[in-house]
């Protein structure tokens, strides 16, 4: 089967709290993508970043950070001092490489609510 | 480049009647993709297409039909609308064969049946 699982469905902080959205994903396939994607209030899908399975090194852009861990099967995303305009739904997703397309499996999403 | 786009943004449709959502890219890709986002449940593949003149169906493909007459175009229609089908449509598009498997979306379709 392959699946992914964001167990949160909601979380509210407030700013200046860092905060971390859970991803955990299931598949067989040898080779796959990660992928977050960011869905601010106006409806877009921002893509945020994408990680091949063989690369395990965590990855920080500015207050953004991502840890992908194999032996656990997850593709965790860390905000550092959050701001308002974090609120927003954050969806995961797998890609994996059988099936003869690029398939894009999302998770349900969190729904992530950052208040002043 | 404009990227993917789509028409409408919003739609109100009453029950029963058919309607075509507009989907068009200009960045060459090969395969393009539907999906509709619900509530708490992510986006659901609805149909795709690997190459011009083929599609496939997705996750969930009841009520719908598309076609791919051209690299550029994806439109997806709807046979009778029905309430269950009062959704977020996102068109997405992709290169096949690239290193990376990243999908390139649109700014999606409000559509409310009633």
């Amino acid at each position: 089967a392959q699946k992914v699982t964001q167990a949160q469905t909601e979380i509210s902080v407030v700013e200046k709290e860092d905060v971390t959205l859970d991803c955990v994903y299931e598949t067989r396939d040898t080779t796959y993508y990660l992928f977050w994607y960011k869905q601010p209030p106006s409806g877009e899908l921002v893509f945020l970043i994408r990680r091949n399975s063989f690369d395990e090194q965590n990855e920080i852009s500015g207050r953004y950070s991502w840890n992908f861990q194999k032996s656990t099967s997850s593709f965790n995303f860390t905000i550092t001092a959050s701001q308002v305009v974090d609120s927003a739904v954050y969806f995961c997703a797998l890609s994996p490489t059988s099936g003869g397309y690029n398939k894009l499996i999302f998770g349900a999403g969190t729904r992530l609510a950052v208040h002043p | 480049n404009a990227g993917v786009t789509q028409t409408p943004k919003f739609q109100v449709l009453k029950t029963g009647q058919s309607m075509t959502l507009q989907c068009a890219q200009d960045m060459n890709h090969n395969s393009m993709y539907w999906y509709r986002q619900d509530p708490g449940m992510g986006l659901r593949l609805i149909y795709y297409s690997a190459s011009e003149g083929t599609t496939d169906k997705g996750e969930v493909p009841n009520g719908y039909n598309v076609s791919r007459s051209t690299t550029e175009d994806f439109p997806l229609r709807l046979l009778s609308a029905a309430p269950s089908q009062t959704s977020v449509y996102f068109c997405a598009s992709s290169y096949s064969g690239g290193l990376s498997n990243e999908q390139f979306f649109g700014p999606g379709t409000r559509l409310t049946v009633l």
